[in-house]
C-alpha cells in the first residue's frame, strides 16, 4: 500500500523565518500536487509536479519533485502569518485516479 | 463559477438517523470525488464518479454508506444509519483532469452524530 510521509506534523514560527516540509513515500510517483488547507475550508491546490527533479516556484512558495520521484519538499521563504494552514501532499495510486493524501504538516507563523 | 457547492455546512444528528449530504460539481468537470477527514485518518477517498458512474468505491467504510450520481450536476453521499463513529468532515471534489489540473474542494460538511 502506497503510503505518504509527511514531516514535520506541526511547525510554529515567526515571521520572516523560512521554512521546509518534506512528503516521503516507498512508492515511485506518477505525479504529486501540493494542497493547502485553511480552517473550515477544502484544500485549495498549490502545484502539480511531474518530472524528476523538477522545481516549480509559486511567489514565495519553491516546491522540488525528488529525482527518483519518491519523495519531494515545499520551501517557503520569509514566511508570512498568510501562510498559515495545513499542507498536504497527494499522489494516485499508479495506474488510477484515485488520490491518497498525505497526513499533513500543521504550519503557524507567528506575526 | 461558484465552485463545488455542498450542502448543508453543519449536520447534527442522533445515532440511527439517516443523513444525506449534497455536492453540485463545478460545470464541465467529469470526475466528482467524496473524501472524509478526521483528526485520526487524515483525507480518506470514499468513492469517486467519471462521467456520473462510480469507478472506484473500495473507501466506502461499510453498506451503511451509499453515493449516487444522478446526472453530472448532482451528487448525494447518504449514511443509514449513522453512528457516530461516522462524525467527521465530508468534503467533494470535483476535477476535468486530476493529473494535470487536481482537484477543486467543496467547503465540506460536517457532520456530528450524537
Amino acid at each position: 500500500t502506497q503510503l505518504l510521509e509527511q514531516s514535520p506534523q506541526f511547525l510554529s514560527i515567526q515571521e520572516g523565518e523560512n521554512l521546509t516540509v518534506y512528503c516521503n513515500s516507498s512508492s515511485v510517483f506518477s505525479s504529486l500536487q501540493w494542497y493547502r488547507q485553511e480552517p473550515g475550508e477544502g484544500p485549495v491546490l498549490l502545484v502539480t509536479v511531474v518530472t524528476g527533479g523538477e522545481v516549480k516556484k509559486l511567489k514565495r512558495l519553491t516546491f522540488q519533485f525528488g529525482d527518483a520521484r519518491k519523495d519531494s519538499s515545499l520551501h517557503i521563504t520569509a514566511a508570512q502569518p498568510g501562510d498559515t494552514g495545513l499542507y498536504l501532499c497527494a499522489s494516485a495510486i499508479s495506474g488510477t485516479y484515485k488520490y491518497i493524501f498525505g497526513t499533513g504538516t500543521r504550519l503557524k507563523v507567528l506575526a | 463559477d461558484a465552485g463545488v457547492i455542498q450542502s448543508p455546512r453543519h449536520e447534527v444528528t442522533e445515532m440511527g438517523q439517516e443523513v444525506t449530504l449534497r455536492c453540485k460539481p463545478i460545470s464541465g468537470h467529469d470526475y466528482l470525488f467524496w473524501y472524509r477527514q478526521t483528526m485520526m485518518r487524515g483525507l480518506e477517498l470514499l468513492i469517486y464518479f467519471n462521467n456520473n458512474v462510480p469507478i472506484d468505491d473500495s473507501g466506502m467504510p461499510e453498506d451503511r454508506f451509499s453515493a449516487k450520481m444522478p446526472n453530472a450536476s448532482f451528487s448525494t453521499l447518504k449514511i443509514q444509519p449513522s453512528e457516530p463513529r461516522d462524525s467527521a468532515v465530508y468534503f467533494c471534489a470535483s476535477s476535468f483532469h486530476p493529473r494535470d489540473y487536481g482537484y477543486t474542494f467543496g467547503s465540506g460538511t460536517r457532520l456530528t452524530v450524537v
